[in-house]
């Protein structure tokens, strides 16, 4: 399985925009972005997913190079709820797998 | 709109017996995953169904690990005998299909095997 690498952790202040990377740089031509989210002692949680064109919905945005070996999750506005850990996963979508492969994410604080 | 229904929440039991771990998926949605989730190897897919068919067990860690899906509306994770190894928080997800659609996650069974 491809593999997507992420920092450990990253901050914010409230109301201000965040961007989260995420780099995938072995990504195939099928493979789907997937991009979920963990608050504390929840499950994860769908935010948003691409393959090759800019998506948004009413969560975030994800900003997908033109490469594909990178890719850029966006919180217009951070709010203390969006603290979480934020994982980056690669979705194989040429073979019948339902698969996702959850790495070790990005850890996100918001500051009030 | 009822999300995914996991039962019980907290289960803490002795070393040797049996637990019993139950998932109600959303209704309509034909995959179901079991997934564990540790301190140490983060969240790991164990299993999952589609329609109803376990598809793939390769993560399942050992025989005394067992998943049944006995309907669309059911499916059940078992461990017999339990070890304090097995402690974690197991998580079941449900989507409407096997490939790119978003999966929807329970909030977990906390598992404390003594």
């Amino acid at each position: 399985d491809a593999k997507t690498t992420q920092p450990n952790s990253m901050e914010s202040n409230e109301e201000e925009p965040v961007h989260l990377p995420c780099n995938h740089s072995t990504i195939s031509g099928t493979d789907y972005i997937h991009w979920y989210r963990q608050l504390p002692s929840q499950g994860p949680e769908y935010v948003i997913h691409g393959l090759t064109s800019n998506v948004n919905n009413r969560m975030a945005s994800l900003a997908i190079a033109e490469d594909r070996k990178s890719s850029t999750l966006i919180l217009h506005r951070a709010t203390l709820r969006d603290a979480a850990v934020y994982y980056c996963i690669l979705r194989v979508g040429s073979s019948n797998t339902g698969k996702l492969i959850f790495g070790q994410g990005t850890t996100l604080q918001v500051k009030p | 709109d009822a999300g995914v229904i996991q039962s019980p929440r907290h289960e803490v039991t002795e070393m040797g017996q049996e637990v019993t771990l139950r998932c109600k998926p959303i209704s309509g949605h034909n995959s179901l995953f079991w997934y564990r989730q540790t301190m140490m190897r983060g969240l790991e897919l164990l299993i999952y169904f589609n329609n109803n068919v376990p598809i793939d067990d390769s993560g399942m860690p050992e025989d005394r690990f067992s998943a049944k899906m006995p309907n669309a509306s059911f499916s059940t994770l078992k461990i017999q005998p339990s070890e304090p190894r097995d402690s974690a928080v197991y998580f079941c997800a449900s989507s409407l299909s096997w490939d790119n659609q978003p999966q929807h996650f329970g909030d977990g069974t906390r598992l404390s095997i003594l």
